[in-house]
């Protein structure tokens, strides 16, 4: 199965500031298909991402993904108060479908 | 608006069957063949383990890493699915959330809306 890795554990940083996320899988990800999600305490995952770089419906411009092969990039910008989740990566192009550990993104 | 609510029992002795049901308001199982609906758990303070899934023509995926221990079935009549896990163990104590899954024949699908969850902790 593919191993998705997740990079920082934590990453500390102010509003306004810009969040940069890193997901690197085991093995490359077929035709980019990985996705991401937050998740804030005590609430479901949210979809925020597919193919990569696609946002889902309602998910604001400053939420962007790039990427390719094994190497994958949340990038949020101009950080909100609400942006303060955690972030998971998972990939949907091999069976069984991974997920990333997750990114905790806290307020400094 | 789709809405998925999970429900079953929060307390499973070890070496039982866990069994849970999801109830689908809103939409329909059958509304598109690009949705499967599945099942994805979080133990407390960890991350999200996919479980398996299952289309409205009964296909259905599985996570291998459950040796077969999981069964999901649909009933599309009462707009429900249902997982049961058998013979589990304390580290089948996690929050069962259900989810719809967009797949299409190209890719294994991630998932476009969830349930609140459900936690079930696995204690005698």
């Amino acid at each position: 199965e593919i191993v998705l890795t997740q990079a920082p554990d934590t990453l500390s940083l102010s509003p306004g500031e810009r969040a940069t996320l890193s997901c690197r899988a085991s093995q490359s990800v077929i035709r980019n298909f990985l996705a991401w999600y937050q998740q804030k305490p005590g609430q479901t995952p949210r979809l925020l991402m597919y193919g990569a770089s696609s946002r889902a419906t309602g998910i604001p411009d400053r939420f962007s993904g790039s990427g390719s092969g094994t190497d994958f990039t949340l990038t949020i910008d101009r950080l909100e108060p609400e942006d303060f989740a955690v972030y998971y990566c998972q990939q949907y192009g091999n069976s069984p479908i991974t997920f990333g550990q997750g990114t905790r993104l806290e307020i400094k | 608006q789709l809405q998925l609510q999970e429900s079953g029992p929060g307390l499973v002795k070890p070496s039982e069957t866990l069994s849970l049901t999801c109830t689908i308001s809103g939409d329909s199982i059958t509304s598109s063949i690009h949705y499967f609906w599945g099942w994805i758990r979080q133990p407390p303070g960890k991350g999200l383990e996919w479980i398996g899934v299952i289309h409205y023509n009964g296909n259905t995926y599985h996570n291998p890493s459950l040796r077969s221990r999981a069964t999901i079935s649909v009933d599309t009549s009462k707009k429900k699915f249902s997982l049961t896990l058998s013979s589990v163990t304390a580290t089948d104590t996690a929050v069962y959330y259900c989810a719809r899954q967009f797949h299409d024949p190209t890719h294994y699908g991630y998932f476009d809306s969830w349930g609140q969850g459900t936690l079930v902790t696995v204690s005698s």
